[in-house]
């Protein structure tokens, strides 16, 4: 079984810029997830979908944070703009289905810094 | 959301058992306890949970303490593989939909 596929696995932009990160879940699983890992820290949710909708975004940075999960599928991730605090590794996570006690499985990861 | 308190770091020798503690005082009845480990330049992995009777799986085993306000993840032999951080998370709900929600975890270093 394939794992959750990010891409790209690192990215350097200034302050101000734009920048998007994709991740393409388990076939099958439901639930997505976008985590923020400052370094040193433990992961912190930003983003929950359910199949395409949005279940929780409270810790979201909705001014200039945003994700869209289309079709249930794959999922974007954008920042716009991006300033120095957002220099964090951005994980992606999908669990099989709500309702369940079963583990999430996360993709390696997206390392941006921003300068 | 209910919160866990565990040691920032731990060391083992490699072939020796770990058991890597976590508080957790404040724990719902529903709450279920969640271990993932973090490998170095890697996403968090699963490792195990349990709701109130203790649990094993080929990774690890899982001893919750009878009042639930503790556990304790065993490492049965410790390898170097396992030097990683470990995060003791309970998992509970948002508006319907579960969550985690990560401390800093424990980092575990393990020598030869």
């Amino acid at each position: 079984e394939a794992g959750v596929a990010q891409s790209p696995r690192y990215k350097i932009i200034e302050k101000r810029q734009s920048v998007a990160f994709w991740c393409n879940p388990i076939s099958g699983h439901a639930t997505l997830y976008w985590y923020q890992q400052i370094l040193g820290q433990g992961p912190k949710l930003l983003i929950q979908f359910q199949n395409n909708g949005v279940v929780d975004d409270s810790q979201l940075p909705k001014d200039r944070f945003s994700a869209e999960r289309l079709k249930g599928v794959d999922s974007t991730l954008k920042i716009q703009p991006a300033k120095l605090e957002d220099s964090a590794v951005y994980l992606c996570a999908s669990r099989r289905l709500a309702g369940e006690e079963n583990e999430q499985f996360f993709g390696p990861g997206t390392r941006l810094t921003v300068l | 959301d209910a919160k866990t308190t565990q040691p920032n770091s731990m060391e083992s020798n490699e072939e020796e058992p770990v058991h890597l503690p976590c508080n957790h005082s404040t724990i719902s009845g529903t709450d279920y306890i969640h271990w993932y480990r973090q490998l170095p330049s890697q996403g968090p992995e699963y490792v195990i949970h349990g709701l109130t009777s203790n649990v094993n799986n080929r990774m690890a085993s899982l001893a919750i303490a009878e009042d639930r306000k503790s556990s304790t993840l065993i490492l049965h032999r410790a390898t170097l593989r396992d030097a990683a951080v470990y995060y003791c998370i309970l998992r509970g709900f948002s508006g319907g939909y579960n969550k985690l929600i990560f401390g800093a975890g424990t980092r575990l270093a393990v020598h030869p």
